[in-house]
């Protein structure tokens, strides 16, 4: 059974920054692509993120780069989304992704919060 | 890049059918696209991919046979018969674009469909 547990979600102020993690099993992790998409409160989705198979290929969205990280532990099937600067408007609940794939799962997400 | 147009809303009676659309702009008519079921406070769910010809690849885990696809021209619609309320949900259809050293996946705005 595939799962994506993220964990990591906080309540943090303006400027600050949030380490999300995104553990993984029932897959061959390290065969797999791996995004972040996130969903502000009410809105729709929005990737922000991609990690390819062996973490030498990179992408982000304009709205998160220079500011997120994304990095990967083949060893130990994980994820992980290094954000900060984080501003209001990336209060969001973040999902870790195995896509793209044949075969997309998501995890049930990770809430983050940026108030002051 | 690709734009992926949803009607923000749909509703159909119990054992009824209903079909959503995802419109691509002119350019990217050849582009497959990912449907989505997002069930409240739930992580979004693959349901299946839609590629010009129809199907591509195989239905999500535990997709029933009541939701299937269908392509023309510019829509990549996805169809559910025989409505349960088990399938009141936010339904989003989602492309990946990649040219040159760039790459995105749009996501479209997202139909809340209503069970009556």
């Amino acid at each position: 059974q595939v799962q994506l547990i993220e964990s990591g979600g906080d309540l943090v102020k303006p400027g600050g920054s949030l380490r999300l993690s995104c553990a993984t099993s029932g897959f061959k992790f390290s065969d797999s692509y791996m995004s972040w998409v996130r969903q502000a409160p009410g809105k729709g989705l929005e990737w922000i993120s991609l990690i390819s198979t062996r973490g030498n290929t990179i992408y982000y969205a304009d709205s998160v780069k220079g500011r997120f990280t994304i990095s990967r532990d083949n060893a130990k099937n994980s994820l992980c989304l290094q954000m900060n600067g984080l501003r209001v408007e990336d209060t969001a609940v973040y999902y870790c992704a195995r896509m793209p794939s044949e075969a997309p799962h998501w995890g049930q997400g990770t809430l983050v919060t940026v108030s002051s | 890049q690709p734009v992926l147009t949803q009607p923000p809303s749909a509703s159909a009676s119990l054992g009824a059918s209903v079909t959503l659309t995802c419109t691509l702009n002119s350019d990217y008519n050849t582009y497959k696209v990912d449907w989505y079921q997002q069930r409240p406070g739930k992580g979004p769910r693959f349901v299946m991919r839609v590629g010009t010809g129809g199907l591509v690849g195989s239905k999500g885990a535990g997709i029933p046979d009541r939701f299937s696809v269908l392509s023309s021209g510019l829509n990549r619609s996805l169809i559910i018969k025989n409505i349960q309320e088990e399938d009141e949900s936010d339904y989003y259809c989602g492309a990946d674009h990649g040219s040159g050293s760039t790459f995105v996946w749009l996501f479209g705005g997202g139909t809340k469909l209503t069970v009556l």
